[in-house]
């Protein structure tokens, strides 16, 4: 398969509690990049970590890049309801062609 | 931030139409755009590379006859589904790459296709 794993599939958990998702891919890449979606809308952009970095903050979002595991992770920190969402990595081997993790499904409970 | 805009965001047609889609770049000029489809519940699957003045670039095992893409414009791309059926029941979307250092894509916000 072209698409990388991405874990847990569904992850629940209260306001104010961390989330972290995991991602991993099978190519070298140019870049990874987070996208959110909610259901049944397009996606946004949330972060874009280049491979030669390793740790990228933006907010409240916390992205890693471990290029010798070919793995990455997004964490969430002091969530809100307003997070719920899917979260999708994805990964940029050329000309901005993406190939896309299977995503998580991320709930936060009020 | 740049906007992509795909219109209709969403169709209903009877087996056997052509179904036509369309992703503008609102404020950019995007040589290359790209199209996905993503069904319930699922990730995004890349259908096709659309460059502008030339033939698209399809991802293996997405037939070109049916789903005709046309990028007559730096701010234009359609996707034609062809002779639709209840199987091409999905949600597309399309990107567009805003041509800068940073390897950004910008989504539209989706067409979700049903055939009856």
């Amino acid at each position: 398969s072209q698409q990388g794993e991405e874990d847990p599939q569904a992850l629940s958990i209260q306001e104010g509690e961390n989330a972290t998702m995991n991602c991993s891919y099978k190519t070298s890449i140019n870049n990874l990049q987070w996208y959110r979606q909610n259901s049944g809308r397009g996606l946004v952009h949330l972060i874009l970590i280049r491979s030669n970095e390793r740790e990228k903050h933006s907010g409240r979002l916390r992205v890693t890049l471990d290029t010798s595991k070919k793995s990455s992770s997004l964490l969430i920190t002091a969530s809100r309801a307003a997070d719920t969402a899917s979260y999708f990595c994805a990964q940029e081997t050329s000309g901005s062609r993406l190939t896309f993790g299977e995503g998580t499904q991320l709930t936060v409970n009020p | 931030g740049a906007v992509v805009s795909q219109h209709p965001s969403w169709v209903i047609c009877k087996s056997g139409t052509s179904v036509k889609i369309e992703c503008r770049s609102l404020d950019f000029q995007a040589t290359t755009m790209f199209w996905y489809r993503q069904f319930p519940k699922q990730s995004l699957m890349l259908m096709a590379t659309s460059n502008e003045g030339s033939k698209a670039t399809y991802e293996q095992g997405v037939e070109k006859d049916k789903f005709l893409i046309n990028h007559a414009s730096l701010t234009l791309s359609t996707l034609t589904v062809t002779s639709a059926h209840p199987e091409d029941s999905s949600f597309y979307i399309c990107s567009a790459a805003l041509a800068s250092l940073t390897g950004e894509l910008f989504f539209g916000e989706g067409s979700r296709l049903t055939v009856l």
